[in-house]
């Protein structure tokens, strides 16, 4: 079936160092999506990629989709305290429906 | 404007016993599904529902039955709780997939689940 892994599985990084996360799937993905996990929290949706070799920003947030759709990423430029969380891709290999496998996560620790 | 709710927020089981979880979205969303979050293993989807009368199979189904009577609600049912279903539980609702652009989840809070 369907697999959809990430690394680094934690990452501690100093404040205002960058961070990097990497999404891997062993099928080609229709689209993928990252959520942010507080702790204690429940997944927030941040962007979903379409598009072959995509990028999209959210202020400090760029996120990548690989030219074969099997893989992405998610940078994190001057990490600040409140970046603290894990982060999540979620891959879909189907067009149009919600079934949508989950990596198994990056935990990021900023420290002050 | 609530989103997704879900009951209980934290509920302790015998093994053997049974019980329902309950989720419900406000949204109009067609699209709902049930994932299960242990340590280090990220969220696995259980089940999920493009439609009122129609659920499929996760990753993990095994002990664990769904319906979806109206769009509003998609509970999940534990048969016979066993200490291997100990997990944080979360239920998801996003608009319908023909839009790709769309797909957005909204998860609700979570119920915690400690079956002894």
């Amino acid at each position: 079936g369907q697999q959809v892994m990430q690394i680094p599985q934690y990452q501690h990084v100093q404040e205002g160092e960058d961070f990097t996360t990497y999404c891997n799937s062993s099928t080609t993905l229709s689209n993928i999506q990252w959520y942010k996990q507080r702790p204690g929290g429940h997944p927030v949706f941040l962007i979903q990629l379409v598009k072959s070799g995509e990028v999209k920003k959210q202020k400090r947030l760029t996120f990548q989709f690989g030219e074969a759709k099997k893989n992405s990423s998610l940078h994190i430029t001057a990490t600040q305290t409140t970046d603290v969380g894990t982060y999540f891709c979620a891959g879909s290999t189907t067009s149009g429906t919600y079934k949508y496998i989950f990596g198994t996560g990056t935990r990021l620790k900023v420290l002050a | 404007n609530a989103g997704v709710t879900q009951t209980p927020k934290f509920q302790v089981l015998k093994t053997g016993q049974s019980m329902t979880l309950q989720c419900a979205q406000d949204m109009n969303h067609e699209y709902m599904s049930w994932y299960r979050q242990d340590p280090g293993m990220g969220l696995r989807l259980i089940h999920y529902s493009v439609g009122a009368g129609i659920t499929d199979q996760g990753e993990v189904p095994n002990g664990y039955n769904v319906s979806r009577s109206t769009t509003e609600d998609f509970p999940l049912r534990l048969l016979s709780a066993a200490p291997s279903q100990t997990s944080v539980y979360f239920c998801a609702s996003s608009y319908s997939g023909f839009q790709v652009t769309n797909t957005e989840a909204f998860f609700g809070q979570g119920t915690r689940l400690t079956v002894v």
